[in-house]
Order: structure tokens, then sequence, then C-alpha cells
């Protein structure tokens, strides 16, 4: 199985900085690999696939970059909707593993 | 408008079984591959399970490999979960998720998500 390592686990950070958070996957996953934000009491939202791909209501302020085992979702200046909990996932290979998640607080 | 609602969930003893539905719709079901993600409240997600388009590709995380089967009605726009000798440790929020692209199992990621519905094994 492949294994996903997210870091940080948690990040405290102010409205305007930017934040870059890793995923790292055990093996080579080309750039089969997604970002979802969950933020409180809600579902995950899918943020980013294929790496770099945004999704049509994601602004432009998020990045997704990377390929292979290394990766990173980079928030250029945080805004006050985008403290929440982030996840990486794999789809290269079954099972469809997690990153065990994110959590971006406000400081 | 594209949803997904979960239903089936609840309280049950150890060893016991449920079947969780997902019903679907606004969107083309039989087009697209259906997964079940459970998250335990306050903690991070765990796929669980995935089926194809047609049925034909089912995959499964290994903590429930043995105890769990996930079917699909396209006919009902529906996808299940059948739950067997369930374990204090499958106590979680279990989502109903759309893979994004057509035809492909998680290619692009999961594009539309349930609000869950919640599993509590215990005595």
């Amino acid at each position: 199985d492949i294994q996903m390592t997210q870091s940080p686990s948690s990040l405290s950070a102010s409205v305007g900085d930017r934040v870059t958070i890793t995923c790292r996957a055990s093996q080579s996953i080309s750039t089969y690999l997604s970002w979802y934000q969950q933020r409180p009491g809600e579902a995950p939202k899918l943020l980013i696939y294929d790496a770099s791909s945004l999704q049509s209501w994601v602004p432009s302020r998020f990045d997704g970059s990377g390929s292979g085992t290394d990766f990173t979702l980079t928030i250029i200046s945080l805004q006050p909707e985008d403290f929440a909990s982030y996840y990486c996932q794999q789809s290269y290979s079954p099972p469809y593993t997690f990153g065990q998640g994110t959590k971006l607080e406000i400081k | 408008e594209v949803q997904l609602v979960e239903s089936g969930g609840g309280l049950v003893q150890p060893g016991g079984s449920l079947r969780l539905s997902c019903a679907a719709s606004g969107f083309t079901f039989d087009d697209y591959a259906m997964h079940w993600v459970r998250q335990v409240p306050g903690k991070g997600l765990e796929w669980v399970s995935s089926i194809s388009w047609n049925s034909g590709t089912i995959n499964y995380a290994d903590s429930v490999r043995g105890r769990f089967t996930i079917s699909r009605d396209n006919a009902k726009n529906s996808q299940y979960l059948q739950m067997t000798s369930l374990k204090t440790d499958d106590t979680a929020l279990y989502y109903c998720a759309k893979a994004a692209l057509r035809w492909t199992t998680t290619r692009n990621g999961l594009d539309v998500w349930g609000h869950g519905i919640m599993v509590t094994v215990s005595s």
C-alpha cells in the first residue's frame, strides 16, 4: 500500500501569510494526487486534482505542484475562509490513501 | 443540483451488521465510479472502498476487506455499503463520494461528497 505523509500536522498563520503544506508518497505516484479542504462540520471539498489543476471554484491564491513522490499545496495570501483542514489523497493505486491531514489555524 | 444523500447509519453492537445507502441525483450516475470514505470525529479521512461505473472493479481498504461489501444499482442511482462483523474501530462518519472523471475510478479525485452518515459500534 502507498503511504501518504503530510506535514505539518498543524499550522498557525495569519491572514495574508503564505503557507505551504507538503505531502510525500511512499512510492512514485506520478501526478495522481488530489488535495481536499474540509471546514469544521462540513464534508471535504475537492480543491486540486492531478497535482496542480484547480477545481473551478478554487481561487487562484491556491497552488499545487509536484510529481513522483513529493507534492506541495501553497496558499499565497491566506484569507479567513482558508482556515480549515487540508488532506492529500493518492489515486495511483488502491487503496486510495489519504494523508493524515493538516489543520490550518488562525494565529 | 448534483447531490449525494447517505442513509442507514445508526447504533449497532459489536459483531453486528448495517447497510448504508447513498442516493445520487443531478448527474449521470452510471458514468461514474463511487466511493466510501470514513472519518472518526475529530480525526482524518480514511478511504474505505470504491466501485467502478459498471461494478467491474471493486476495491477495499485492508481494514474492511472481508467484512464490508460495496455494491451499486444504476437503475436506482444508488450505491450501498454492507457492513458486517462490525468493530468499535468502525465507528465513524461515513461519506459517499463521486469520482470526478467519467469511467475512471478516481483519476481526478472525488468531486462530490454527501453530508455523511454516522455509524456507532458500541455495546
